[in-house]
């Protein structure tokens, strides 16, 4: 089944303590991105990805760090979390390293910091 | 950097009746999506569209390049339907996506 999965779905933490959101996609697209959904503000685009490789920063990329050294994974990454990242995270994959494809969004994963 | 306006914000109908839901961008793009929220949070991509119309069952896009504009088209609406629709446009030249706030739709029995 073609599917983005996302890990931890659930996940509340602390100020200041390290954390990664695994992002996975089984259906060997190029184009892989972060979101962040918050009520009022929308869907706003945090890092995207063309390849492996190959990332860059979206509408709001500070706080946040991403790699993508294998195809299907796209991780994200809070090193020092603050409550102002309390929010919906999403994950999604598209064909076609020239840009956003259909879209295949992930579960989400619901974070707050405290 | 492209402002996406949404209208109506929140969407109340009888079942059956047609909706239509309208999306603005202030910027030239290569292609818009639309995107239905269902209530349980997961997020699905209906239709991407960069010229004309296209059509998907009770649903329909449309988008004016020239007008900067995009209707989402629901017929025969159904309760089922209920949901947030989001509209995000990429920029011409651009490998990013720009959201719109979205339309909270219910349609009731």
């Amino acid at each position: 089944e073609a599917q983005v999965t996302q890990n931890p779905r659930y996940l509340i933490t602390v100020t200041g303590k390290k954390l990664t959101v695994t992002c996975s996609q089984n259906m060997n697209h190029e184009y892989m991105s972060w979101y962040r959904q918050d009520p009022g503000l929308g869907l706003r685009q945090i890092y995207y990805s063309m390849n492996v490789e190959v990332t860059d920063k979206g509408d709001v990329p500070e706080g946040y760090k991403v790699s993508r050294k294998e195809k299907r994974n796209f991780p994200l990454i809070l090193e020092s979390p603050s409550p102002n990242q309390t929010s919906l995270y999403f994950c999604a994959s598209s064909q076609g390293a020239g840009g956003p494809a259909e879209q295949y969004f992930g579960p989400g994963t619901r974070l707050t910091v405290t | 950097k492209n402002e996406v306006e949404q209208s109506p914000q929140n969407l109340t109908a009888q079942e059956g009746e047609f909706i239509t839901i309208n999306c603005s961008y202030s910027v030239g793009i290569s292609a818009l999506h639309w995107l239905q929220q269902h209530p349980g949070g997961g997020i699905v991509s209906l239709f991407m569209l960069s010229s004309g119309k296209k059509k998907h069952g009770r649903l329909i896009a449309t988008i004016n390049i020239q007008e900067k504009h995009s209707s989402l088209h629901i017929t025969a609406s159904h309760p089922r339907d209920s949901a947030v629709y989001i509209c995000a446009v990429r920029g011409a030249g651009s490998y990013q996506l720009t959201f719109g706030k979205g339309t909270k739709l219910s349609v009731i029995p």
